[in-house]
């Protein structure tokens, strides 16, 4: 049972436009999500985070959204760069140090 | 310093062998954890440890043992591992308690069992 999905494994976006990757969860006790980017052969390096009780967190280029409701993120990268075409991990968690659940990923390509 | 290393980058070994895992990390960090990461896969949860105490068990098999000799370091010591242990092995710290839960990952061990 996939608590957090990912249902885009990849998406193609060209250099300069909006790159929209979603996420989707089934556990309404998540209070806290992440995004994570993954280069080949590195550890997940922390993007972004956000809240619960917020809707958007910003910084820089990502956005995060997150709709309660729905049970539904999104990160958005604007403009996108040849250098963020990576797999981007979406990640949730009920509080404290409870262990991250992960979605399988969506790779990203950004073409010059 | 947002930095968690580990060594070794890259490890061969067979299966009668015995080798370690190591994780560091200096940002005070009171949870680290084990993770295992198959190619195209996202990273699946072994250990976590919390004020240097084994507080998550995924139901790993015994030849995988974790130990945490003090707070900065975690260990991952490995026995007679199977050719389907290959994997990246993942090292990850974060704050306890309170929000952000931010994990860091390290760089990850790339292991290759023969």
């Amino acid at each position: 049972d996939q608590q957090v999905k990912q249902n885009s494994p990849s998406l193609s976006v060209q250099e300069g436009r909006i790159s929209i990757l979603n996420c989707d969860y089934t556990n309404s006790m998540f209070d806290y999500f992440l995004w994570y980017k993954k280069y080949p052969a590195e550890g997940p390096t922390f993007l972004i985070s956000i809240s619960s009780i917020k809707d958007k967190n910003e910084d820089g280029r990502f956005t995060v959204f997150l709709n309660k409701s729905a049970k539904h993120l999104s990160l958005h990268i604007v403009p996108s760069q040849p250098g963020d075409s990576a797999v981007y991990f979406c990640a949730a968690s009920v509080g404290g140090n409870t262990p991250l659940v992960f979605g399988k990923g969506t790779r990203l390509s950004v073409i010059a | 310093d947002t930095e968690v290393t580990q060594t070794p980058k890259h490890l061969v070994m067979g299966m009668t062998n015995k080798k370690s895992l190591k994780c560091e990390q200096h940002m005070g960090h009171r949870a680290m954890y084990w993770y295992k990461q198959k190619a195209k896969k996202p990273p699946e949860l072994m250990f976590v440890y919390s004020y240097e105490k084994l507080s998550i068990n995924e139901s790993v098999p015994s030849r995988f043992s974790p130990e945490c000799p003090n707070s900065s370091l975690l260990n991952l010591h490995l026995h007679a591992l199977q050719p389907e242990d290959s994997a990246l092995y993942l090292c990850a710290s974060s704050q306890t308690g309170l929000p952000p839960y931010e994990q860091y990952f390290g760089p990850g061990t790339r292991l290759t069992v023969t």
